[in-house]
């Protein structure tokens, strides 16, 4: 299978601690997306990889959260001292990207289920 | 406020019925998708349209965009029980950024009883 990999597919976690995530994107895949999904809701966008480099992040990415992609393969996705308010679907999704291209597919992975007790 | 504001958000039907499903906004996207997502699994695309009145027709579903690239519809005929799932609009706002950061509606979740 080449498609979005991630891991854990789920998470367990006590308040307090610290959770890492990671996402294998499609190989040669230059765009790398993280969203978060709570239930009963639409993805939320957290930030954009372009190759190594983090372009974007959101608002809802507080101090606690920090992604990283070396080498502009597989991210992860670190959360500290996690909130009972993190709880929630962590998507990964990859693109091959063109600048100026108004169609690009994103291919989402499974997603990690956190749930912070 | 939602950027997107989909509805209905919950859709309970019978077998063979037809039924829509809408995505509006006051914003301008340059992009909109409609996507698929089955329990613990990620979205799934099941179509892009870019141009303003755009109808794209996959099988039984129809998919508009709307003449000002502000809303869509999803329209699916004939209804059946393996359609059953959450259906997803997500854009690309215009003039926004050069990548395709996608803001998602709330979802729509469909049943589909036989």
């Amino acid at each position: 299978d080449t498609g979005v990999s991630q891991d854990p597919r789920h998470k367990i976690t006590k308040r307090g601690q610290n959770v890492t995530f990671r996402c294998d994107p499609i190989s040669e895949h230059n765009r790398l997306y993280w969203y978060r999904q709570t239930l009963g809701q639409g993805p939320e966008f957290l930030t954009y990889f372009q190759n190594e480099a983090q372009l974007e992040k959101s608002r809802l990415l507080s101090d606690r959260f920090s992604a990283e992609r070396p080498k502009g393969s597989f991210s992860t996705l670190e959360i500290q001292r996690t909130e009972q308010g993190d709880s929630a679907m962590y998507l990964c999704a990859s693109s091959l990207g063109v600048q100026g291209a108004l169609e690009e597919t994103q291919y989402f992975g499974p997603g990690t289920r956190l749930l912070v007790l | 406020t939602q950027l997107l504001e989909q509805s209905p958000q919950f859709l309970s039907i019978q077998e063979g019925e037809n039924l829509t499903v809408y995505c509006n906004s006051s914003s301008v996207f340059s992009s909109l998708q409609w996507y698929r997502q089955e329990p613990g699994e990620g979205p799934v695309l099941l179509v892009t349209v870019v141009t303003g009145g755009e109808v794209k027709k996959l099988k039984r579903l129809t998919f508009q965009f709307g003449d000002a690239r502000k809303d869509s519809s999803l329209h699916i005929t004939a209804a059946q029980t393996g359609d059953t799932g959450l259906y997803l609009c997500a854009g690309v706002r215009a003039g926004g950024t050069s990548y395709g950061k996608l803001t998602f509606g709330q979802g729509t979740i469909l049943t589909v009883h036989p």
